[in-house]
């Protein structure tokens, strides 16, 4: 099965700052890479799939890029509301498809 | 407006038996695969287990394989997860979650999500 790490797992930033987190996978994997954002409480929401395509209603400071193994996440301005965990999570081919850790990012 | 409702969850010994339960709205639910999602603090988010549209295909991680078992009512628009032999390290909020793919053997990112259920197997 397909692994998936991320790094790092956590990081501190203020608001405005520009944060990036990345996440492997441990074959390639295309573009089939998706994001989650996950507030404390919350369930995850979706942010971006196929590694950059951004879900209908996310903001326009989420930037994804990558292809085969290697993908980030990018949030351009930090807002407060992205003080929360990320993950990654590959759909390539046919499930399982496994999440990375997590990143958290919080306040500075 | 999508909707996913999680019911089911519960305090069970080792060895025991849950079933969970996703009703569903706002989508033509057939038309989509739908996924359990599990969650703990040390382990982050864990893929559980995936059934198709038709519901004629299923996915199970290894940790659950033998042991949880999907299904869903496309009349109804829910679908459940029977668990049994119930472990310690089952315990977790769980998640049902909606393919982001209309099709009924397109399983992709997840973009609608139950506000979970907690099992706690003690």
């Amino acid at each position: 099965d397909i692994q998936m790490t991320q790094s790092p797992s956590s990081l501190s930033a203020s608001i405005g700052d520009r944060v990036t987190i990345t996440c492997r996978a441990s074959q390639p994997i295309g573009t089939y890479l998706n994001w989650y954002r996950q507030q404390s409480g919350k369930a995850p929401e979706h942010l971006i799939h196929g590694a950059s395509s951004l879900q209908v209603g996310v903001a326009p400071r989420f930037r994804g890029t990558g292809s085969g193994t290697d993908f980030t996440l990018t949030i351009t301005s930090l807002q407060r509301e992205d003080f929360a965990t990320y993950y990654c999570q590959h759909s390539y081919g046919e499930p399982p498809f496994p999440f990375g850790q997590g990143t958290t990012v919080d306040i500075k | 407006e999508v909707r996913l409702v999680d019911s089911g969850g519960g305090f069970v010994q080792p060895g025991g038996s849950l079933r969970l339960f996703c009703a569903t709205s706002g989508f033509p639910f057939n038309f989509y695969s739908m996924t359990w999602v599990r969650q703990t603090p040390g382990r982050g988010l864990e893929w559980v287990s995936s059934i198709s549209g038709r519901g004629d295909t299923t996915f199970y991680a290894e940790s659950v394989k033998g042991r949880f078992s999907v299904s869903r009512d496309n009349s109804r628009g829910s679908f459940e997860m029977q668990m049994i032999d119930l472990r310690v390290d089952d315990t977790a909020k769980y998640f049902c979650a909606k393919s982001s793919c209309s099709g009924a053997d397109c399983f992709s990112a997840l973009d609608g999500w139950g506000q979970g259920v907690q099992v706690t197997v003690s």
